[in-house]
């Protein structure tokens, strides 16, 4: 998995909790981004990132915070939980030189 | 806003055959357009990029057509083997900082 790691990769929560999920990279590089995974919807972007404290939102932000305070860890936040939120969460990296990306094992979070 | 469709429906083909599978998209024009393999449980792993420049790419047994005016890219596994069953996304670039936009994905499933 290209040296990223993220964790947990399985949690359950109830609705209204706060859920923190991590990604960590070995490699020192600058891009970094989440998604998610559901079906029939593939993967979709929810923030990324091209440096330290530099973060943007994606396609799907709504409820979703995140924060990037050294190049190696890049930290999703769901504020509060909500069953929508049910999913597999994805990290990748995409180094300078490439154009591809590289994907974390995944998280699959459970709001119940 | 950008759309990505692939087949839904698995692609079922016995061993030895040819696998294509689709990738259309509209309202874009992507510098670049990818393929990803996703073994259920695990993160997406790249396999070929061809550019908006570039007719034919090449892999080993695979091989990956775009064309620009159809808005397609076709995605072939030739002397297919049942290791190739997975599933398979399509992503294209969505300008900036490396961001993809990814298909749902087609099944493969190659028996023998």
């Amino acid at each position: 998995d290209a040296g990223i790691t993220q964790s947990p990769r399985h949690k359950v929560t109830e609705t209204g909790t706060p859920v923190t999920l991590r990604c960590h990279q070995t490699e020192n590089h600058r891009y970094m981004y989440w998604y998610r995974q559901d079906p029939g919807h593939g993967l979709r972007l929810i923030h990324y990132s091209y440096g330290v404290k530099d973060t943007d939102k994606g396609e799907v932000s709504d409820g979703y915070s995140v924060s990037r305070s050294k190049t190696e860890d890049f930290l999703l936040t769901l504020e509060s939980a909500t069953s929508s939120q049910t999913s597999v969460y994805f990290c990748a990296i995409n180094p300078e030189s490439y154009n591809e990306q590289f994907f974390g094992p995944g998280t699959r979070l459970t709001v119940l | 806003s950008q759309k990505i469709e692939q087949n839904s429906e698995a692609l079922n083909i016995q061993e030895g055959k040819t696998a294509t599978l689709t990738c259309n998209y509209t309202n874009y024009s992507p510098a670049y357009l990818q393929w990803y393999r996703q073994d259920p449980g695990r993160g997406p792993v790249f396999l070929l990029l061809i550019r908006e420049n570039e007719k034919e790419k090449r892999k080993e047994r695979l091989k990956v057509t775009f064309d620009t005016t159809l808005k397609q890219s076709l995605f072939h596994v030739t002397a297919s083997q049942p290791a190739d069953s997975a599933t398979y996304l399509c992503a294209l670039d969505s300008g900036g900082y490396n961001k993809l936009i990814f298909g749902a994905g087609t099944r493969l499933a190659v028996h023998p």
